[in-house]
């Protein structure tokens, strides 16, 4: 079984660029979730899509968007990027809703992340 | 303001020890904390959950322990691996209520020494 799928691996932009960022969750996962680990820190939430709707959104500014497409892969773009913005973008995807996949063996399944440079 | 800490940002550990991993929360309506392993260049893995019900649970090597008095919950591995080395996040969510809610810690290096 194929897991989840992240391109590119990095991605160099410069400052005020506009970066997307792609992701393919398992097949039959409908939910898919966006993190960014910043250098030092842990991962922080970024967006939650399920059913191709964007259900929840971290503490993040505006020009943190995304969208996910009716065959559940998802795109996250990041707009008038800044320095701050360098880090690790993981994905993860689940069954459905989220709420159910947290109480079985297997919850959510990372992506090997997309590595953004602000330069 | 962490609500999810991992006061130990690396650990070393001679093969065949028990390595134990720390992880301290604040908010009291954590009721479900998971274990997620990642390697370099790699995403995480999922590696153990407990639920608030219960104080302990165990899977192979691995075994979470979780002090809701506290609000500590610890990751022990015995006996530990060379290819336990990585770097290992705790989390917690509210349960239920949303899968997004899951914070995580900052992580822990751990690294088995021969």
């Amino acid at each position: 079984e194929a897991g989840v799928t992240q391109s590119p691996t990095h991605l160099i932009k410069t400052r005020g660029q506009q970066a997307t960022l792609r992701c393919s969750p398992i097949s039959g996962h409908t939910s898919v979730y966006w993190y960014q680990q910043a250098l030092g820190l842990g991962l922080q939430f970024l967006l939650w899509y399920d059913e191709g709707e964007e259900r929840n959104r971290g503490n993040f500014p505006p020009r943190f968007s995304g969208r996910q497409f009716p065959n559940y892969s998802s795109e996250l773009n990041v707009n008038a990027l800044e320095l701050e913005d360098s880090a690790l973008y993981l994905c993860a995807s689940s069954l459905g809703g989220g709420q159910r996949e947290l109480y079985s063996n297997q919850p959510q399944h990372f992506g090997d992340g997309t590595r953004l440079s602000i330069l | 303001d962490q609500q999810v800490k991992q006061n130990s940002p690396s650990l070393s550990v001679q093969e065949g020890r028990i390595s134990i991993l720390n992880c301290d929360y604040t908010n009291s309506m954590f009721d479900y904390f998971l274990w997620y392993k990642k390697y370099p260049a790699e995403g995480p893995t999922f590696l153990i959950s407990i639920s608030s019900i219960k104080d302990k649970n165990e899977d192979g090597r691995f075994t979470v322990f979780l002090n809701k008095s506290a609000k500590h919950l610890s990751l022990h591995i015995v006996p530990s691996q060379p290819g336990d080395s990585a770097v290992y996040f705790c989390a917690a969510s509210p349960g239920y209520s949303s899968a997004s809610k899951i914070i995580f810690g900052s992580g822990t290096r751990l690294s088995i020494r021969p």
